[in-house]
């Protein structure tokens, strides 16, 4: 069964490094997402991108992020100068173009910013 | 602005009761769709079941059924005869159009003793 994978599947770093985490979508999904979930909290919407361009974003996307597809298969984001608060599991997410809604988790990258 | 709300943070059951996992909405769409992710030890978010919100008809797959109240704007989620290998954290998401991003819950955690 196809299924979306993530990697590293946890890197530490340290505040005001840049970090890039990779995910590979199913390969016929259009929609691609990006979570966070702070340790025992609940999990937040970063995200989504549709058709090469970032379709909806929430509050805590700001100028530090960003995301891309550089080429048909993986879906990447990019921390530019991480702070302690972005410690967290990071989940990329999938969805099928139409029909069906639902969304598809990887694995998720625990990151830690120390 | 759209909300998920499960009040219920923690229960603990004994294996083969019985057990419901609440859920309640608000959305100001008239079209939008309700999930439940399981998210067990292992740190997964495993999708369990898409509603959308013009098919009040409530579902049964083996054990888990799930009861859809739109005069309540409830979606909750019933584990029958639990077992240990449910215990896990449950997560209630809505999205208000098709493709958007997941709203989740704060979660509720399902400790299922032997």
């Amino acid at each position: 069964e196809p299924e979306v994978t993530q990697t590293p599947s946890h890197q530490v770093t340290q505040m005001g490094q840049e970090v890039i985490l990779r995910c590979v979508p199913i390969s016929n999904h259009l929609y691609f997402y990006w979570y966070r979930q702070i340790l025992g909290q609940k999990v937040e919407f970063l995200v989504s991108f549709y058709n090469n361009e970032i379709s909806e974003k929430s509050e805590i996307f700001d100028d530090q992020f960003s995301v891309e597809r550089p080429d048909g298969s993986n879906f990447t984001l990019k921390i530019r100068s991480t702070k302690l608060e972005d410690s967290a599991m990071y989940f990329c997410a999938s969805r099928a173009e139409t029909g069906h809604y639902e969304q598809y988790f990887g694995p998720g990258t625990r990151l830690t910013v120390t | 602005a759209q909300k998920v709300t499960q009040a219920q943070t923690e229960i603990s059951v004994v294996e083969k009761e019985d057990v419901t996992l609440d859920c309640v909405y608000e959305t100001r769409d008239t079209t939008y769709y309700l999930f439940w992710y399981k998210q067990p030890p292992s740190g997964e978010l495993v999708f369990l079941i898409r509603r959308n919100s013009f098919d009040e008809q409530n579902e049964i797959s083996g054990r888990y059924s799930w009861n859809f109240q739109k005069s309540t704007s409830s979606f909750n989620f019933t584990i029958t005869a639990s077992q240990v290998v449910d215990s896990a954290v449950y997560f209630c998401a809505l999205s208000e159009e098709g493709y958007s991003a997941l709203t989740f819950g704060k979660g509720t955690m399902l400790l299922v003793s032997p």
